[in-house]
């Protein structure tokens, strides 16, 4: 079955520095791979996605491109805040006719420090 | 804007008793999911459900669990004899024609 590999947290930045997350997978048929933040509390929100090869995700400054060569689809922002303190899956779906099951990552929280 | 809604937030239960995990999903949406995570742990599919019946499940989803859509709105899950193990954080997803799942806030489980 489909796998996703993320990179281990905790992660702790301080306000402004720059975010690397890396996701990989593995998988058959025509995967399309998503990034969740789980805020403290709280359920799972997608924060984007991507469709098809070299497609780019983003929202609120965050942004994954999708490498099939690679098959990665690797979390980047440029800066971040205290409030993007979160847990962040990745996630894989391959559909199947009856709906598309989504494969999580184990999830990497990050903190973000003043 | 539209959104999956969960209830109850919480639930208590002793072992061996039975729970029904209740779901809004998204109206005009078509895919039902049910996913689980274990504190600390990642998410885990346990079942999707299209066009009135499952589609698809995990070896999570044994004899003990079921699924429904009794009235076109709601979306359950029901858990038979709930054990220690079964302790966790439920959450419902919904799908319209795109490939996108929305989740709901969840329900957390605690088996005693």
């Amino acid at each position: 079955g489909d796998s996703v590999t993320q990179m281990e947290g905790p992660v702790t930045l301080s306000e402004e520095a720059f975010l690397t997350i890396n996701c990989t997978y593995t998988a058959t048929g025509y995967p399309s791979p998503f990034w969740y933040v789980q805020y403290p509390g709280e359920g799972l929100q997608l924060l984007l996605k991507a469709t098809k090869a070299d497609d780019k995700g983003s929202n609120k400054g965050f942004e994954a491109t999708y490498r099939k060569e690679t098959t990665s689809f690797h979390l980047e922002k440029g800066s971040v805040q205290v409030s993007d303190s979160a847990v962040y899956f990745c996630a894989l779906s391959d559909f199947t006719g009856g709906g598309n099951k989504l494969t999580f990552g184990t999830g990497t929280q990050l903190k973000v420090e003043l | 804007e539209p959104e999956v809604t969960q209830t109850p937030s919480h639930q208590v239960t002793q072992m061996g008793q039975e729970v029904i995990l209740r779901c809004v999903p998204i109206s005009n949406h078509l895919y039902f999911y049910w996913y689980r995570q274990i504190l600390g742990q990642k998410v885990e599919f346990l079942v999707s459900f299209y066009n009135n019946e499952i589609s698809e499940k995990s070896e999570i989803f044994d004899d003990q669990f079921s699924v429904e859509r009794p009235d076109g709105s709601n979306f359950t899950l029901k858990i038979r004899s709930t054990k220690l193990e079964d302790s966790a954080m439920y959450f419902c997803a919904s799908q319209g024609t795109r490939r996108t799942q929305y989740f709901g806030p969840g329900t957390r489980l605690l088996v005693l």
